[in-house]
């Protein structure tokens, strides 16, 4: 089927919005992931669902940070009250398997820039 | 703890001659590397994996890595630099523990192939 998507591709919103990212991956992929990538950075590890239950969120950089997967398929990370720190590209990825077992495939990404 | 170092942010080669991009990483258990490339406004998409099988791994594209475990080494290699090679190229590391599944990505080398 078709691969991981996130919408939207593009986000601008001013400090202090809250602001909400979505997910939707490959069809009966068990894991999914989110990542932060900031300017000139590689992807850094944001948290973990397998299928709706979040196993690690140890890397989501402050409580502003928030992320659901309710019934196992889409997923939205939120971001609440956003900084200019918090401008970056969020990916998302998605494995059949659980983790650590099997590619990840990852989205296109969503680019979040905070004026 | 687990790292990856690539050492250089920016490698340029012209079409038809060979590609070198390094990656040294460090990794408390026996770990899995990955290359992943990055085209712009495209998701990461896998190159090639390596997990304890042969030291040298094909990939797609025909690139190829060498898993080093004296030199925590594991650089990419093409023999033919070809235009549409020109993209960011991340290494990864995963490991097991408390951090499976979770990828490990480096800061990223540009690669420019000049005509």
């Amino acid at each position: 089927g078709a691969g991981v998507s996130q919408s939207p591709r593009y986000k601008v919103a001013k400090r202090g919005q809250d602001v909400a990212l979505r997910c939707d991956p490959i069809s009966g992929h068990v894991s999914l992931f989110w990542y932060q990538q900031a300017l000139g950075q590689g992807p850094e590890f944001l948290t973990y669902f397998q299928n709706e239950a979040q196993l690690d969120k140890s890397g989501l950089p402050s409580d502003r940070f928030f992320a659901e997967r309710p019934e196992g398929s889409v997923s939205t990370l939120k971001i609440q009250r956003t900084q200019q720190e918090d401008s970056a590209v969020y990916l998302c990825a998605s494995s059949l398997g659980l983790a650590g077992l099997g590619e990840q495939f990852f989205g296109p990404g969503t680019r979040l820039t905070v004026l | 703890a687990q790292s990856v170092t690539q050492l250089d942010s920016h490698v340029s080669v012209s079409e038809g001659t060979p590609v070198l991009l390094r990656c040294n990483y460090s990794s408390s258990y026996s770990p899995s590397l990955f290359w992943y490339v990055q085209h712009p406004n495209k998701g990461l998409q896998l190159l090639l994996k390596y997990t304890s099988a042969a030291t040298l791994v094909k990939g797609i594209n025909g690139f190829e890595a060498e898993f080093k475990k004296s030199e925590t080494s594991f650089h990419l290699t093409k023999p033919s630099a070809h235009m549409s090679d020109a993209a960011e190229y991340f290494c990864v590391v995963s490991e097991g523990g408390s951090t499976l599944g979770r990828l490990y990505f480096g800061r990223g080398t540009q690669l420019t192939v000049w005509p």
